[in-house]
């Protein structure tokens, strides 16, 4: 099946700096690329939709300037988080669908962003 | 609005036995599709399955079954025969009709299975 490759898997920064995550599909194109954040033991919250070449749309009560989207290709989608806090500290995932709609989203393997 | 829910926040059972775990949701959309995800503790979602909702036909594939009614709005997810290999969290999952064709996830439920 399709491949989502998400990196880096795990990254602990200190606070104030910024870290950016990247979501790239391998086998196929992603025109749209969603972005989750899951706190422990809670549930996959989208975050904000990123369209390949476009502004990303983000949810109601997610800081777009704080969490930055570029989706510049139809194979990469990154998510900066800016000067990172501990309560940014989450677990971060990314989906990717094909252009044609045909099946599931793919998800990345998720990114575990603790900030110290 | 999309919402679903587990009701299950854990469930424990010992290996080799059958176990059900409930979805139930909510849309207004006529078309939608509904899925189920399984998430090990390397965090990681695995696709399980994935049902459109004009089609209520019960799936099963190898030990693991789902029961789709629509009636009720749910689609159960049985494991029988359960192996400690499949302790895990598992979703269940809406997406939305549209162009964006997100995912609304319910709050997943924690299965341990016991050897």
């Amino acid at each position: 099946g399709a491949v989502v490759s998400q990196h880096p898997s795990r990254v602990i920064c200190k606070s104030g700096t910024s870290v950016k995550i990247e979501c790239r599909s391998l086998d196929f194109q992603a025109t749209t690329m969603f972005w989750y954040r899951q706190f422990p033991k809670q549930s996959l919250m989208l975050m904000a939709t990123s369209n390949e070449g476009s502004k990303a749309t983000y949810e109601q009560g997610v800081e777009k300037d704080k969490f930055l989207i570029n989706h510049a290709s139809l194979t990469l989608s990154t998510l900066t988080v800016t000067s990172a806090h501990p309560e940014d500290s989450s677990f971060y995932i990314c989906s990717a669908r094909d252009t044609g709609w045909s099946t599931e989203a793919f998800f990345g393997q998720g990114t575990r962003l603790t900030v110290v | 609005a999309q919402k679903v829910t587990q009701a299950q926040t854990e469930i424990s059972v010992v290996e080799k036995e059958d176990v059900t775990l409930d979805c139930v949701y909510e849309t207004r959309d006529t078309t939608y599709y509904l899925f189920w995800y399984k998430q090990p503790p390397s965090g990681e979602l695995v696709f399980l399955i994935r049902r459109n909702s004009f089609d209520e036909q019960n799936e099963i594939s190898g030990r693991y079954s789902w029961n789709f009614q629509k009636s009720t709005s749910s689609f159960n997810f049985t494991i029988t025969a359960s192996q400690v290999v499949d302790s895990a969290v598992y979703f269940c999952a809406l997406e939305r009709t549209g162009s964006a064709r997100q995912l609304t996830f319910g709050s997943g439920t924690q299965l341990t299975v016991l050897p």
